[in-house]
């Protein structure tokens, strides 16, 4: 259950685009479409903003959106705010009937 | 509104045991299969068990198997994860979230409870 692949950290400036992506395997993220992103603010509980790869929950703003090829999802954030500053967690289940998380991404907004 | 509150966390020594409950609200709790995720501190999520909504499957993280339970009560809307002979690397904050689509989705969360494993 090795943990999906997420850069450290990426950056952008606030009305640009920024995408996050999220490596696995064929055993996961390139097995099933069931890829979640999460966002977290320091503190806080995860929020859920990606299901299924690209679907938003209500509620959350479709500024951000998801997509996948292969064993890579990737999460895009558009029209950058300040407010999105924060810590994103892309998660898959897998083949062993588990879930794995990403390591994390945290975001600037320069 | 979906309401989850984490309780039973505290202070643990090395090789000792500790339960946490999670009371639901605001949804058809057995309607809904359930997880434990845990977030070292300063690190990153884990995902650690899921149950389904009846109870009767049950699925564990390689690290935490055999050592960590759950369960749930369904005429409680209460949700629990037994944890036993716990070791220095179990220490952080658990929380528990409502599973969408099985536990694939973890669609609401609970604020949390810290576990600190230490002698």
């Amino acid at each position: 259950q090795s943990a999906l692949t997420q850069p450290a950290s990426v950056s952008g400036s606030p009305g640009q685009s920024i995408t996050i992506s999220c490596t696995g395997t064929s055993s996961d993220v390139g097995g099933y479409n069931y890829v979640s992103w999460y966002q977290q603010h320091p503190g806080k509980a995860p929020k859920l903003i990606i299901y299924d790869v690209s679907n938003r929950p209500s509620g959350v703003s479709n500024r951000f959106s998801g997509s996948k090829s292969g064993n890579t999802a990737s999460l895009t954030i558009s029209g950058l705010q300040a407010e999105d500053e924060t810590d994103y967690y892309c998660s898959s289940y897998t083949t062993s009937s588990t879930l794995v998380f990403g390591g994390g991404t945290k975001l600037t907004v320069l | 509104e979906v309401q989850l509150l984490e309780s039973g966390g505290g202070l643990v020594q090395p090789g000792g045991s500790l339960r946490l409950s999670c009371a639901a609200s605001g949804f058809t709790f057995n309607n809904y299969a359930m997880s434990w995720v845990r977030q070292a501190p300063g690190k990153g999520l884990e995902w650690v068990s899921a149950i389904s909504g009846g109870g009767s499957s049950t699925y564990y993280a390689d690290s935490v198997k055999g050592r960590f339970t759950i369960s749930r009560d369904n005429s409680k809307n209460t949700l629990y994860l037994q944890m036993n002979s716990l070791r220095a690397e179990d220490t952080a904050v658990y929380y528990c979230a409502k599973g969408a689509g099985g536990f694939r989705v973890l669609g609401y969360w609970g604020q949390g409870t810290l576990v600190t494993v230490s002698s």
